[in-house]
């Protein structure tokens, strides 16, 4: 089993709508969770991070985490085609030798479509 | 702020040659990780420093690759000899210890460095 899984997709959405991006981990002792957005050929940039259970909004972007689940999810309402971008999942252990080091999922592609 | 810089921005060599990609972080940034990227194997992390010192090189391919942070402004990560499966898209990011835990986690990348192998 990964450490992260994501859904590779495409996910395709139409323009206006609300994409949903999924991730899961596999280690209960992960407390922080990060949502980068990467457009092809450039480097990943940070979203939004999440560290308590519930949802997180900051614009058109949510963030939910259920930690009992083991589930990190990234809702964009009203999708624009710049929105169009690999979204890279990533979780982190704080404490102990893992502190500061994030391990990424494999990325969900998105197109949203005109 | 500059944010990370690193060099080259493209590489390409024949097999068997040595590469040096270096790495300039944000600063005042004390942790700075070297990270991978293939289609088939996603973000890898190769290694990471706390305070120039590294602390998981766990992610290092083999004895063929070695990272060195010799001030807190600049790291190298060295292949040598270079083998055409090393070809990838070579990522440094860097962060920073806080006040508060979360802060250390978030990661500023630098553009990468694509490294074609022949």
């Amino acid at each position: 089993q990964k450490e992260v899984e994501q859904n590779s997709g495409p996910l395709s959405v139409p323009e206006g709508a609300i994409a949903s991006l999924n991730c899961t981990y596999s280690d209960r002792g992960s407390q922080s969770f990060f949502w980068y957005r990467q457009y092809s050929g450039k480097s990943p940039e940070l979203i939004m991070f999440i560290y308590s259970n519930g949802d997180k909004e900051d614009g058109r972007f949510t963030a939910q985490l259920n930690k009992a689940s083991q589930y990190v999810s990234l809702l964009i309402r009203d999708s624009q085609p710049s929105d169009s971008a690999t979204y890279l999942c990533a979780v982190n252990i704080v404490g102990g030798t893992s502190y500061g080091k994030l391990t990424f999922g494999q990325g969900t592609i998105l197109t949203v479509h005109p | 702020d500059a944010g990370v810089i690193q060099s080259p921005r493209h590489e390409v060599t024949e097999m068997g040659q040595e590469v040096t990609l270096r790495c300039k972080p944000i600063s005042g940034h004390d942790y700075l990780f070297w990270y991978r990227q293939t289609m088939m194997r996603g973000l890898e992390l190769l290694i990471y420093f706390n305070n120039n010192v590294p602390i998981d090189d766990s992610g290092m391919p083999e004895d063929r690759f070695s990272a060195k942070m010799p001030n807190a402004s600049f790291s190298t990560l060295k292949i040598q000899p270079s083998e055409p499966r090393d070809s990838a898209v070579y990522f440094c990011a860097s962060s920073m210890t806080s006040g508060g835990v979360p802060l250390a986690d978030t990661q500023y990348f630098g553009p990468g460095t694509r490294l074609t192998v022949l």
